[in-house]
């Protein structure tokens, strides 16, 4: 099974900074990798998907990024409104497989 | 407007068989379009893919769980399936049911619904 390795596990930063997430895989997934926010007590939604492609309806200030096998999710200004945890995702090959999250707190 | 809502028993008995339905509105489970899927959530913890099946195809399934799990389609119904077999303390969680569009993601979940083990 491929393993998604994201860090940090939490990250906290003030309103206005730019924030990165990393996620790592132990082989090689093409492109294929999703990012999900989830925020608390609701179900994930879709951030990112093909590595780099916003999903329509998500703000600008996410992107997504790939270099090999390491992928980022950036926040280019944070808001209060992304207090959440965030997770990648490979499906590139089955079985699918989660980062174990990213948890952003907002100082 | 695609939406899922997921049904099933909130209680479920050790060693028995956990049974959740997905009801699917506003797109056939029928398109080759899209994978359907289950992933679940301990309470505390991060996401773990169950499975996903797509019409006319396998369905593939967790490693960790796949003596355990069936995924199936009803196509009459527009509805999909998780069965989890043998079912322990460590199955309680919340399940979602989502639609994964291929060469993009899970851009449809359902709310989610708690699953909890126990005697």
């Amino acid at each position: 099974d491929i393993q998604m390795t994201q860090s940090p596990s939490t990250l906290s930063a003030s309103v206005g900074d730019r924030v990165s997430i990393t996620c790592r895989a132990s082989q090689s997934i093409s492109s294929w990798l999703a990012w999900y926010q989830q925020k608390p007590g609701q179900a994930p939604n879709l951030l990112i998907y093909k590595a780099s492609s916003l999903e329509s309806g998500v703000p600008s200030r996410f992107s997504g990024s790939e270099s090999g096998t390491e992928f980022t999710l950036t926040i280019s200004s944070l808001e209060p409104d992304d207090l959440a945890t965030y997770y990648c995702q490979q499906y590139n090959t089955f079985p699918w497989t989660f980062g174990q999250g990213t948890r952003v707190e907002i100082k | 407007q695609v939406e899922l809502q997921e049904s099933g028993p909130g209680l479920v008995k050790p060693s028995e068989t956990l049974s959740l339905t997905c009801s699917v509105s506003g797109v056939s489970v029928s398109s080759t379009s899209y994978y359907w899927g289950w992933i679940r959530q301990p309470p505390g913890k991060g996401l773990e893919w169950i499975g996903s099946i797509k019409y006319g195809g396998n369905a593939y399934y967790n490693s960790s769980l796949n003596s355990r799990v069936t995924i199936s389609l009803d196509t009459p119904k527009n509805e999909f399936s998780l069965k989890l077999s043998s079912v322990t303390a460590s199955d309680t969680a919340v399940y979602y049911c989502a639609r994964h569009v291929i060469y993009y993601g899970m851009g449809v979940w359902g709310q989610g619904t708690t699953a909890t083990v126990s005697s």
